[in-house]
């Protein structure tokens, strides 16, 4: 079956690096996603990586995917306060014609000033 | 603002009660989900409608739970006789499936609170 897994929180000074990391275990799907999840807020999509990719950069964002290891991660350049959200990792359900997103439990970033 | 709109934001009921929730999708979007959100939880899918037929339901949408989308635009998500356990923010989202990624787009939530 689907399992998305993340670690549940990260803290990081502003202007510092955060990696934010998942695992999935479906082999077969055949894109991932980034959602962010700002307090009250509905989900937003970042970015998201086909399977036959192993990297997407998107501005301050990258995405590295190693599908052999079924590790995902985001990266964001130069972290703002802005960016303290919750991160969720999602992967396309198979048969991906339902569209159906299996989501992790989410990661909390803190960013301090 | 054209993006998916939830209502209402917040419902509180007593256990027992009905409550109904309404979404409207973006309106050239052919697909529509629904997912819960317990506290410290991603989103889990409930289920989905492309246009008016509803193609796919979870098992956690238990026979108290009943959703639709008549007119293949907005949906309502009905729970019946609520139980404290169904207490979690319900989650709309919609896009426009043609294959490929099929981005979703979120509306903000509707949170339920069964005392």
């Amino acid at each position: 079956g689907e399992d998305v897994e993340q670690s549940l929180f990260l803290s990081v000074r502003e202007g510092d690096s955060s990696v934010i990391n998942c695992t999935y275990t479906d082999s077969s799907s055949t894109y991932l996603y980034w959602y962010k999840q700002e307090p009250g807020a509905g989900l937003q999509l970042l970015t998201y990586i086909f399977s036959n990719m192993d990297m997407k950069q998107d501005q301050r964002l990258t995405v590295l995917l190693n599908k052999k290891d079924k590790h995902l991660s985001l990266r964001i350049a130069d972290t703002q306060t802005g960016d303290s959200a919750i991160y969720f990792c999602a992967e396309l359900a198979p048969p991906s014609n339902t569209g159906k997103l299996i989501f992790g439990q989410g990661t909390t970033l803190q960013v301090k000033p | 603002d054209t993006g998916v709109s939830q209502n209402p934001r917040h419902k509180i009921t007593k256990r027992g009660q009905n409550v109904t929730f309404r979404c409207d999708p973006i309106s050239e979007h052919n697909r529509l989900y629904w997912y819960r959100q317990t506290l410290g939880q991603g989103p889990e899918f409930l289920t989905y409608f492309q246009n008016e037929a509803q193609l796919e339901k979870s098992r956690l949408l238990s026979d108290r739970f009943s959703a639709e989308r008549p007119k293949g635009s907005f949906s309502t998500l009905e729970i019946q006789r609520t139980e404290q356990g169904d207490s979690a923010m319900y989650l709309c989202a919609s896009s426009f499936w043609t294959g490929g990624t099929g981005e979703l787009f979120f509306g903000e939530g509707s949170r339920l609170t069964v005392l």
